[in-house]
């Protein structure tokens, strides 16, 4: 069964400061990750899948299957920045996500 | 993006009975919509996978008899959580996707409290 780990359930730091937020993973199949964010109040939204390997709101992840890990890193943070994040893993059958605990992210000023 | 929608955002009810929480995908069909739950300052768990025209799947562990899903259209399903009791209180979210493989989108989640 696929499952999905966030070690940390805050992570807290300075505004500029960089940002990682980890996520490993176990699937026996070939994953397809995702980090879905929800701010204050809000829904929860997607920020960033693997395979389109781009950067949102100077976001990135980068999957490395040799470490099972889908870590997100932003370099500079911003107080925007501080919402809930969850990593999730999608199973080869359908569209079911399996989400991690989830990290909370506080930028201070 | 598109927009699900949940209704009631929250909702309070008595023990033994049952409540309905609607999720409709506004502006495109949804052939597949999930249903998760969320506990106080925990990650969401899938509860089943309600397929528009057939029997949802359930996750083990999960009563299906006590959370009824229907799906009688490709832009609504709904879930009752029958015989209500105070431990069913939760966040429930359901989500959707235009078509396989593609992005899923949330709705705003409903909170259940059972008093």
């Amino acid at each position: 069964a696929q499952r999905v780990t966030q070690p940390e359930k805050l992570l807290s730091v300075f505004k500029g400061a960089p940002v990682e937020l980890k996520c490993n993973y176990s699937y026996s199949g070939s994953p397809e990750l995702f980090w879905y964010v929800q701010y204050s109040r809000q829904r929860l939204q997607l920020l960033l899948r693997h395979i389109s390997r781009e950067s949102i709101k100077g976001f990135t992840a980068d999957l490395n299957k040799g470490e099972t890990s889908f870590h997100l890193k932003k370099p500079f943070a911003q107080e925007e920045d501080s919402a809930m994040y969850y990593c999730a893993l999608r199973s080869g059958a359908g569209n079911m996500l399996t989400f991690g605990g989830g990290t909370r992210l506080m930028v201070k000023p | 993006g598109a927009v699900v929608s949940q209704h009631p955002s929250w909702v309070i009810c008595k023990s033994g009975t049952s409540v309905k929480i609607e999720c409709r995908s506004l502006d495109f069909q949804a052939t597949t919509m999930f249903w998760y739950r969320q506990f106080p300052k925990q990650s969401l768990m899938l509860m089943a996978t309600s397929n528009e025209g057939s029997k949802a799947t359930y996750e083990q562990g999960v009563e299906k008899d006590k959370f009824l899903i229907n799906h009688a259209s490709l832009t609504l399903s709904t879930l009752t959580v029958t015989s209500a009791h105070p431990e069913d209180s939760s966040f429930y979210i359901c989500s959707a996707s235009l078509k396989r493989d593609t992005e899923a989108f949330f709705g705003q989640g409903t909170r259940l409290t059972v008093v």
